[in-house]
């Protein structure tokens, strides 16, 4: 049983142009949410988080929206640059500091 | 700073033996440290939990006598894959958390391919 779920394999998207990266979520007690990104045979590394009292946390380039009665969350980037190619991982804070990660995204920034 | 070292970060071996993988927090401290598996294409599956100076907790349908876990020091998790067989074959990441850390923030490590002949 998936607890978190990233619906969209692949996304392909133009330099320069948005990207929305998309998470759902099962089990109403996660309360900590966090975006990884991953290059092949490298371990993932952390983009940014969101506690479930925010819907909405920003750095830099990067967006995280949580829509809580709905069991969503997203990642936006803008502008989206060909570096950020990469799998994207959506992750649940599903207990004391344990992790359940969805099944990632392919990002691939066209130049 | 924080950063998770792995070693070794590829290893083949034949089926039968047992694999050593080790993980490493240089800058920080970490009472616990986590163990994933990743299939290729797929997801990253968390296999245990492990906490220094004590036994570590595995997830369910995750052999504990086939994936032996010690965290012997605030720094260093060890991994053995004890008689390992082909379909154990896969990409193994550790990640750690900082001890005094605020945040839920996990650090991971580069990961090791494990290949079983």
């Amino acid at each position: 049983d998936q607890q978190v779920k990233q619906n969209s394999p692949s996304l392909s998207v133009q330099e320069g142009r948005i990207s929305i990266l998309n998470c759902d979520y099962t089990n109403s007690m996660f309360d900590y949410f966090l975006w990884y990104k991953k290059y092949p045979a490298e371990g993932p590394t952390f983009l940014i988080s969101i506690s479930s009292i925010k819907d909405k946390n920003e750095d830099g380039r990067f967006t995280v929206f949580l829509n809580k009665s709905a069991k969503h969350l997203s990642l936006h980037i803008v502008p989206s640059q060909p570096g950020d190619s990469a799998v994207y991982f959506c992750a649940a804070k599903g207990g004391t500091y344990k992790y359940i990660f969805g099944t990632g995204t392919r990002l691939k920034v066209l130049a | 700073g924080a950063v998770v070292s792995q070693h070794p970060s590829w290893v083949i071996c034949k089926s039968g033996t047992s694999v050593k993988i080790e993980c490493r927090s240089l800058d920080f401290q970490a009472t616990t440290m986590f163990w994933y598996r990743q299939f290729p294409k797929q997801s990253l599956m968390l296999m245990a939990t492990s906490n220094e100076g004590s036994k570590a907790t595995y997830e369910q349908g995750v052999e504990k006598d086939k994936f032996l876990i010690n965290h012997a020091s605030l720094t260093l998790s060890t991994l053995t894959v004890t008689s390992a067989h082909p379909e154990d074959s896969s990409f193994y990441i550790c990640s750690a958390r900082d001890l005094a850390g605020e945040s839920y923030e996990q650090y991971f490590g580069p990961g090791t391919r494990l290949t079983v002949t």
